[in-house]
């Protein structure tokens, strides 16, 4: 059974440019979770979908933004990057919702961004 | 600021001896979870509490559930290198939201 796969795994970008990831979950996990990790933070969360629809959002600026597609396949979207971006961007998929029950959150390897 | 506080931040130790992992909050969860990250790789569940005063065993790895379901702790006994990683508490509160702490680094040397 594949894992949940994010492209890319890594990518520099500058100032002011836009990026966008990739994330596809485990097969038949219908839930996309969006992590954003730094070493001072650690993990916090950006945006939840289901059902190509987004269900909890974090406290992120609207420069963040994401969507799922009808095969559950999921993307993130960051415009007008700052250097505190840096970071790296954890997708997680899960059957249901994250918090309905006591399922499982499967992570990918992530995607570390790098802004200069 | 962080709903969930993990201590300690960081902990080295010798392969052999025993460490303690603690998650504490001011919120009531109606479940806690335990990852653990190895680096290069996204987080991988450990185990999940439910009840109050939950106490679970995973090999040389016990977690123990407060009894007010504000705080979790791990111990691992005799640690391996293999243990080496950094160990996140998560905590799913009833309005179905799922927090994070910022984690703890563990160390084990050989």
């Amino acid at each position: 059974k594949a894992g949940v796969t994010q492209t890319p795994r890594y990518l520099i970008k500058t100032r002011g440019q836009q990026v966008t990831l990739s994330c596809s979950p485990i097969s038949g996990h219908r839930s996309v979770s969006w992590y954003q990790q730094t070493p001072g933070q650690g993990l916090q969360f950006l945006f939840e979908y289901f059902s190509e629809t987004q269900r909890n959002k974090g406290n992120f600026p609207g420069r963040f933004s994401g969507r799922q597609f009808s095969n559950s396949r999921s993307e993130m979207n960051v415009s007008t990057l700052e250097l505190g971006d840096s970071a790296l961007y954890l997708c997680a998929s899960s059957l249901g919702l994250a918090g309905l029950n006591t399922g499982e959150l499967f992570f990918g390897e992530g995607s570390r961004l790098t802004v200069l | 600021t962080q709903l969930l506080e993990q201590s300690p931040q960081f902990l080295s130790i010798q392969e052999g001896e025993n460490l303690t992992v603690y998650c504490n909050s001011s919120s009531v969860f109606s479940s806690l979870q335990w990852y653990r990250q190895e680096p290069g790789e996204g987080p991988v569940l450990l185990v999940t509490v439910v009840t109050g005063g939950e106490v679970k065993k995973l090999k040389r790895l016990t977690f123990q559930f407060g009894d007010a379901r504000k705080d979790s702790s791990l111990h691992i006994t005799a640690a391996q290198p293999g243990d080496t990683g950094l160990y996140l508490c998560a905590g799913k509160s009833n309005d179905y939201k799922l927090s994070f702490g910022a984690g703890t680094t563990v160390t084990v040397r050989a």
